[in-house]
């Protein structure tokens, strides 16, 4: 089965500073790969999605994540944080078929002013 | 676009009750998938409707069902509420079930306190 971790339960970084959020998965196909944004009492967003179109995915508000097979990684980047990312993020991924998504267990980011 | 739209936002229920969520998936959308998200967990997935029909489902025991409708609408049901199954409880829809890129849209939850 399909599955992704999440290193890094909690992540801080200064305004301004780079954002860096490492998932790896683990999957015997070509998975689908996403990042979802949780803001605080609201549902999921989805930020972007590999689908092996490109290896480098760009999303939105900035955000970017780059498919790595050799690491089995899909880091969430973006190269100067503002207050508005501070949110918990989750990386997924599909085991096809019926569209099931797998969720890692999320990072909550802090942005310090 | 309403995008997906989840009721009630809020619900306490006594341990023991039954309860019913819904949701209407976003226009144009088929198929609805169910998520219960413990606080500080990602979402777990319970299952996923598609033409009315349950079509996958996750490690939930029996006490979870659900039920889609002509509209492509769905509701949740879990009966005999453990405190276990307090919850933010999600929703999503998406068009299809075919292997392929997935986007799913998601409502902004249900938030079930069993006390």
């Amino acid at each position: 089965a399909q599955s992704v971790t999440q290193l890094g339960s909690h992540v801080s970084v200064s305004e301004g500073a780079l954002v860096l959020l490492r998932c790896n998965y683990s999957s015997s196909v070509p998975p689908y790969l996403f990042w979802y944004v949780q803001y605080p009492n609201q549902g999921l967003q989805l930020l972007l999605k590999y689908t092996s179109a490109a290896t480098l995915v760009k999303g939105i508000n900035g955000f970017e994540a780059e498919f790595k097979k050799s690491e089995t990684s899909f880091h969430l980047t973006k190269p100067s944080a503002h207050m508005s990312d501070a949110a918990e993020y989750f990386c997924a991924t599909n085991s096809g078929g019926y569209q099931k998504v797998t969720f890692g267990i999320g990072t909550k980011l802090q942005v310090i002013p | 676009d309403a995008g997906v739209t989840q009721s009630p936002t809020h619900l306490i229920k006594t341990r023991g009750q039954q309860v019913t969520l819904r949701c209407s998936p976003k226009s144009g959308h088929d198929t609805v998938s169910w998520y219960q998200q413990a606080l500080g967990q990602g979402p777990q997935f319970i299952f996923q409707y598609y033409e009315e029909e349950e079509r996958q489902r996750g490690n939930f025991p029996d006490r979870f069902s659900g039920h889609q409708f002509p509209n492509y609408s769905s509701e949740l049901n879990v009966n005999a509420l453990l405190l276990g199954d307090s919850a933010l409880y999600l929703c999503a829809s998406s068009l299809g079930t075919g292997v392929g890129s997935t986007e799913a849209f998601f409502g902004q939850g249900t938030r079930l306190t069993v006390v």
